[in-house]
């Protein structure tokens, strides 16, 4: 079956230090990737999405950045974070060209 | 800008009451999604609508898509305390059918 591994669940970090959150998948291959933000009370927000190794698109500028360097590794990445980067992150994949997705039980971040 | 609006925004109800959101979006679409997520942790997929049926059932959920309208509207039956989550819709758009524009969501609180 498919599971789909995102850590930590909760981080807390202080402004300007670097980031790195990890995502995989098991269970299946050639996934779509998704990193979507979720703020307090607010609806999800895409980030990054990829539909192959080293593919990467970015919805939104921001500080942050995505790379991809296997099939069911998808990271998530700051140099320096600022406070507004605080949220809820989930990562998401779905089978190539057909809905739904499936996400991770996601990341609380807060930047401090 | 968000492409689906829940409404309302947070509803609390009764045990064994039925429970309606609605869902409204601006530009056409392929297909319709529910997702549930229950409070810090990550969405679940309900139930996928596509744009040429007008009405899905899967358990206890009922969802209709009125396409003239651009709403959609998800029925909970009969509701348990266990029900008690946000839930979101989501369209697609673009190229990828995972990149979904979510809603804010509408907080359902189900009292025993």
């Amino acid at each position: 079956s498919q599971t789909i591994h995102q850590w930590p669940a909760t981080l807390v970090q202080p402004v300007g230090s670097p980031l790195s959150l990890e995502c995989t998948v098991e269970g299946t291959s050639n996934p779509n990737l998704y990193w979507y933000r979720q703020a307090a009370g607010r609806g999800l927000q895409l980030l990054f999405y990829s539909v192959g190794i080293g593919q990467i698109s970015s919805e939104v500028p921001q500080n942050l950045s995505a790379s991809r360097p296997q099939d069911r590794q998808f990271i998530l990445s700051s140099k320096k974070l600022l406070l507004s980067d605080s949220g809820f992150y989930l990562c998401a994949w779905s089978v190539q060209g057909v809905a739904p997705l499936l996400f991770g039980q996601g990341t609380r971040l807060t930047v401090v | 800008s968000q492409q689906g609006e829940e409404d309302p925004q947070a509803l609390s109800i009764q045990e064994g009451e039925n429970a309606t959101m609605n869902c409204s979006y601006k530009t056409s679409i392929n297909n319709l999604q529910w997702y549930r997520q229950n409070s810090g942790r990550g969405l679940v997929h309900l139930i996928l609508i596509r744009s040429n049926e007008r009405e899905k059932h899967s358990g206890r959920l009922r969802v209709t898509l009125d396409t003239s309208k651009k709403s959609s509207s998800l029925l909970i039956t009969a509701s348990r305390a266990a029900d008690t989550a946000s839930y979101f819709c989501a369209t697609a758009y673009g190229g990828s059918q995972g990149n979904l524009i979510f809603g804010k969501g509408t907080k359902l609180s189900v009292k025993p």
